[in-house]
């Protein structure tokens, strides 16, 4: 049974450059959930996609955006990068995003963004 | 505004050594409080999960301890090891909207020989 798996694990960019990270949940999961973490911080939450559509965003320019397929599979997409935007990009997936229950998040190992 | 506060920010101990991590939260609605660790580098990985009425929990030598009322978790970490170097991420989950997270910024520990 796959866990959560990101691509690619590294990536340089310069300034102004678009970027596309790639996220594949686990097995099961139908749920997205996509978090900055920036070096000593804990993550900041950018946005959940469920059932195709971005159903909760956090406090992130428009710059970001994102994409899901029916696959469930995700994408984060940045556009005309900063200096700050250099990060470790992290991909959660859970089953559904009603949480009434406990439910787990299971991260992915992350995208080390370095922008240049 | 929801906030997860952590301390300490870092922490070194030796080897065999108990140690505590605190969490302090101002998260509502509350729905679960949840322990993660963070090797550097790496994803987070869950440790424990409680809810409401779960005052404690244990995962083979982490224990976590939940104070709904005065919004108090705590992570001890018996006869640690130094593989138990890395960040412990204290989070929280709002059950007003869509399983909504919010992250403290960790405890940074370092277990030395």
């Amino acid at each position: 049974d796959a866990g959560v798996t990101q691509s690619p694990t590294h990536l340089i960019k310069t300034r102004g450059q678009q970027v596309t990270l790639r996220c594949s949940p686990k097995s099961g999961h139908d749920t997205v959930s996509w978090y900055q973490q920036a070096l000593g911080q804990g993550p900041q939450f950018i946005f959940q996609y469920y059932e195709e559509e971005e159903r909760q965003r956090g406090n992130f320019p428009d710059r970001f955006s994102g994409h899901q397929f029916p696959n469930y599979s995700s994408e984060l997409n940045v556009n005309a990068l900063l200096l700050g935007d250099s990060a470790l990009y992290l991909c959660a997936s859970s089953l559904s995003p009603s949480g009434r229950r406990a439910d787990t998040q299971y991260f992915g190992p992350g995208t080390r963004l370095t922008v240049l | 505004k929801n906030q997860v506060e952590q301390s300490p920010q870092s922490l070194i101990i030796l080897e065999g050594k108990n140690c505590t991590l605190q969490c302090n939260y101002t998260v509502s609605p509350f729905s679960n409080l949840r322990w993660y660790k963070q090797d550097t580098g790496r994803g987070p990985v869950s440790l424990t999960i409680m809810t409401f009425s779960e005052n404690t929990k244990s995962n083979g030598r982490y224990t976590a301890t939940l104070d709904a009322d005065t919004k108090q978790s705590s992570l001890h970490i018996t006869a640690s090891q130094l593989s138990d170097s890395a960040s412990y991420i204290c989070v929280v989950s709002s059950s007003g909207g869509y399983n909504k997270l919010i992250f403290g910024a960790g405890t940074r520990l370092a277990v030395h020989p």
